[in-house]
């Protein structure tokens, strides 16, 4: 069983709307949880990380937590042609473990 | 100046070759890590080390070694380079931080790409 699940996608929503992006883990005791974004051929550039129950807001993304559920999202509001890239969540189970990230989901923002 | 840096940037070499793919980070951090990625596979982590004694293999070490010279230096090498390990390759460092800060976020280089003729 993979620790981070997330949809591959493509997902695409068109310029302006909010694009939702969903990641469960399966690690109740994990503790901070990453979004990233990447650009094709480019590294992996932190977006934000929460650890707590709820929301946390910088600019245009909101990333949600609910540790009942096992479950982060990163909301991205007004979203643009340049949000496309692929859009990475990463968990930290805590103490000496190693973070562990999802496979990603392809984010395309239609014109 | 970039706090994680990767040398070299692109290698083009052929089967049977030895490469080393080296890993500098001026953050201080102890912690380093070597992914690779290959399309549609996401992030497979090779080989982690949280302090300069401190060596882990990851999900896919076979065919690869690595070596931390310092807390700064990470270097990750191909004993006998085969075509399958032909992706892209990224180090990452993380601190565990303190308090609030107790977050492990990782950074990472710009990524080698290496083709394996």
């Amino acid at each position: 069983q993979k620790e981070v699940e997330q949809n591959s996608g493509p997902l695409s929503v068109p310029e302006g709307a909010i694009a939702s992006l969903n990641c469960t883990y399966s690690d109740r005791g994990s503790q901070s949880f990453f979004w990233y974004r990447q650009y094709s051929g480019k590294s992996p550039e932190l977006i934000m990380f929460i650890y707590s129950n709820g929301d946390k807001e910088d600019g245009r993304f909101t990333a949600q937590l609910n540790k009942a559920s096992q479950y982060v999202s990163l909301l991205i509001r007004d979203s643009q042609p340049s949000d496309s890239a692929t859009y990475l969540c990463a968990v930290n189970p805590g103490g000496y473990q190693k973070v562990t990230f999802g496979i990603g989901t392809k984010l395309q923002v239609i014109p | 100046d970039a706090d994680v840096t990767q040398t070299p940037r692109n290698r083009i070499t052929k089967t049977g070759k030895r490469i080393m793919l080296e890993c500098s980070q001026t953050k201080g951090h102890d912690r380093m890590y070597w992914y690779r990625q290959d399309p549609g596979l996401g992030l497979r982590l090779i080989y982690y080390s949280f302090d300069v004694k401190d060596i882990n293999k990851g999900e896919i070490s076979d065919g690869y070694s690595v070596s931390r010279q310092a807390q700064a230096k990470f270097s990750l090498s191909l004993e006998s380079a085969i075509p399958n390990q032909t992706a892209l390759y990224f180090c990452a460092t993380s601190d565990l931080g303190t308090g609030a800060s107790r977050s492990d976020t990782q950074y990472f280089g710009p990524g080698t790409r290496l083709t394996v003729l």
